[in-house]
């Protein structure tokens, strides 16, 4: 039981390159988010999933898309990547929709643009 | 909309020494009240919960009390270790809001021994 796993760990781009962020969880979880942490900011929801086949926008959605392939896997990715996208991204899940459960959160993706 | 504001850091303790850190919360309806922890490296993991007013959440050494009165949920832990060492996240979550939760900024623990 892996729980929330993340690839890659590190990666460094070029300004305007493109990427895909890649989540999976072996829960059986409903819902599934994408955070950004900046140093002195906390977490910032980017996206997110309530459950297969649906994704709302979070509170800093410009520059990302996302899809729910399955109900494993929630990707993020960036068309053309921008220096302010320098942060470290987390997935995370939550068995249900409910946001009285907890989430669990994968290793985290520090992703640096130049 | 709801908030968590969190007490300022970097905190720094000697070992053994005891610990507060301050939460207050602004949120509709009745949410769950949680911290987290996030050692360097690594995701957050949950460290304790509070679903209801009054209830106390408490894990390895650690407590925090939901007060619904004061709207806070302060985490306490009476001897400190260098291993608390970690960064410390205050978050609620309601039933009403997509399962979205909403995060404090962190606070950073550092114990020296």
């Amino acid at each position: 039981n892996a729980g929330v796993t993340q690839t890659p760990k590190f990666q460094v781009l070029k300004t305007g390159q493109s990427m895909t962020l890649q989540c999976a969880q072996d829960m059986n979880h409903n819902s599934m988010y994408w955070y950004r942490q900046d140093p002195g900011m906390g977490l910032r929801l980017i996206y997110y999933s309530a459950s297969e086949g649906t994704t709302d926008k979070g509170e800093v959605p410009n520059g990302y898309n996302v899809s729910r392939l399955n109900k494993r896997e929630f990707s993020l990715r960036l068309e053309s990547a921008a220096p302010s996208q320098t942060s470290v991204y987390f997935c995370a899940s939550r068995a249900g929709t409910s946001g009285s459960n907890e989430q669990f959160f994968g290793p985290g993706t520090r992703l640096t643009v130049l | 909309g709801d908030s968590v504001t969190q007490m300022e850091g970097p905190v720094t303790l000697s070992e053994e020494a005891f610990l507060t850190i301050n939460c207050t919360y602004t949120a509709t309806g009745y949410p769950s009240l949680f911290w987290y922890v996030q050692y360097p490296g690594e995701g957050l993991q949950l460290l304790l919960k509070a679903t209801k007013a009054d209830d106390k959440g408490s894990n390895k050494g650690f407590e925090a009390t939901y007060r619904k009165e004061t709207t806070s949920f302060h985490l306490e832990k009476g001897s400190v270790q260098v291993s608390d060492s970690a960064v410390y996240f205050c978050a609620l979550g309601g039933p009403t809001n997509a399962g979205k939760s909403t995060f404090g900024d962190g606070t950073t623990l550092t114990v020296k021994p």
